[in-house]
C-alpha cells in the first residue's frame, strides 16, 4: 500500500504570496495532521483534521488554514508568506484521533520564501 | 504544558560503537505516549517505537533498545554496534493519550547522529 504522499516536493515563493500544499493519507486513514519543521528544529504541530472537521490547532497565525476533503486528502494554505515560513511542511495520517493510533509521516514539502 | 528536551545536539561516533540518545520530558498528564522517530537526510520521519506511560518495560529490538524511566521522566534510546546507515536526526516526542480528541505531538529539538566509518 502507498504511504502518505505530499505535493509538491519543493516550492519557492516570494514574500506576500500565497501557497497551497497537498497531502494524501494512507488508504483507510481518516485523520490528517500538519506540522512545520524549521531547519534545525523539531516539527511543530499546526492542525489536525478528522472526518473533514478541524480537531486541533497549534499556535500558528490565521494566515495558516487547512481543509480536508471527502476522500480524506488535505490541503494546507498559507497566505501573505513571510521569510520565517520557510520550512519543511510534514503531513501525517492516522486511522483516528487520540488513543493509540499511530501517525505515519509523508516525505514533506520544502517551502522556501524569498 | 508539555515539553521534550534532547540536550545532545550532535553526536559523532565511530562505526561499531554503542551510542545512547537522551530524552527528558515534562507533562502533567498521568497517561501519555512517548515516541522515537528517525529523520534521514531525505526528510521523512520514520517511526521507531511507541511507549504508553503505563508500560515501563524496556525493550530491545535488534540493535536498538529503549530505557523508559517514569520516575526520572526519561526515555533514552541506545543503538548498539552503530552503522553508517544509522546517521540521521533522531527525535523524541510526547503525545497525550486523550486531548480533546486530537493528537498534538510535542517533539524535541532532535539529536543529529553521525556515524563515522
Amino acid at each position: 500500500d502507498a504511504g502518505v504522499t505530499q505535493s509538491p516536493t519543493h516550492l519557492i515563493k516570494t514574500r506576500g504570496q500565497q501557497v497551497t500544499l497537498r497531502c494524501s493519507p494512507i488508504s483507510g486513514h481518516k485523520s490528517v495532521s500538519w506540522y512545520q519543521q524549521v531547519l534545525g528544529q523539531g516539527p511543530q504541530f499546526i492542525f489536525q483534521y478528522y472526518e473533514k472537521e478541524e480537531r486541533g490547532r497549534g499556535n500558528f497565525p490565521d494566515r495558516f488554514s487547512a481543509r480536508q476533503f471527502p476522500n480524506y486528502s488535505s490541503e494546507l494554505n498559507v497566505n501573505a508568506l513571510l521569510l520565517g515560513d520557510s520550512a519543511l511542511y510534514l503531513c501525517a495520517s492516522s486511522l483516528g484521533t487520540g488513543g493509540p493510533y499511530e501517525q505515519y509521516f509523508g516525505p514533506g514539502t520544502r517551502l522556501t520564501v524569498t | 504544558a508539555q515539553k521534550v528536551t534532547q540536550a545532545q545536539t550532535e553526536i559523532s561516533v565511530v562505526e561499531k560503537e554503542d551510542v545512547t540518545l537522551d530524552c527528558v520530558y515534562e507533562t502533567r498528564d498521568t497517561t501519555y505516549y512517548l515516541f522515537w522517530y528517525k529523520q534521514p537526510p531525505s526528510g521523512e520521519l520514520v517511526f521507531l517505537i511507541r511507549r504508553n506511560s503505563f508500560d515501563e518495560q524496556n525493550e530491545i529490538s535488534g540493535r536498538y533498545s529503549w530505557n523508559f524511566q517514569k520516575s526520572t521522566s526519561s526515555f533514552n534510546f541506545t543503538i548498539t554496534a552503530s552503522q553508517v546507515v544509522d546517521s540521521a536526526v533522531y527525535f523524541c516526542a510526547l503525545r497525550r493519550t486523550n486531548s480533546g480528541g486530537y493528537q498534538k505531538v510535542t517533539f524535541g529539538t532532535g539529536t543529529k547522529l553521525q556515524v563515522i566509518p
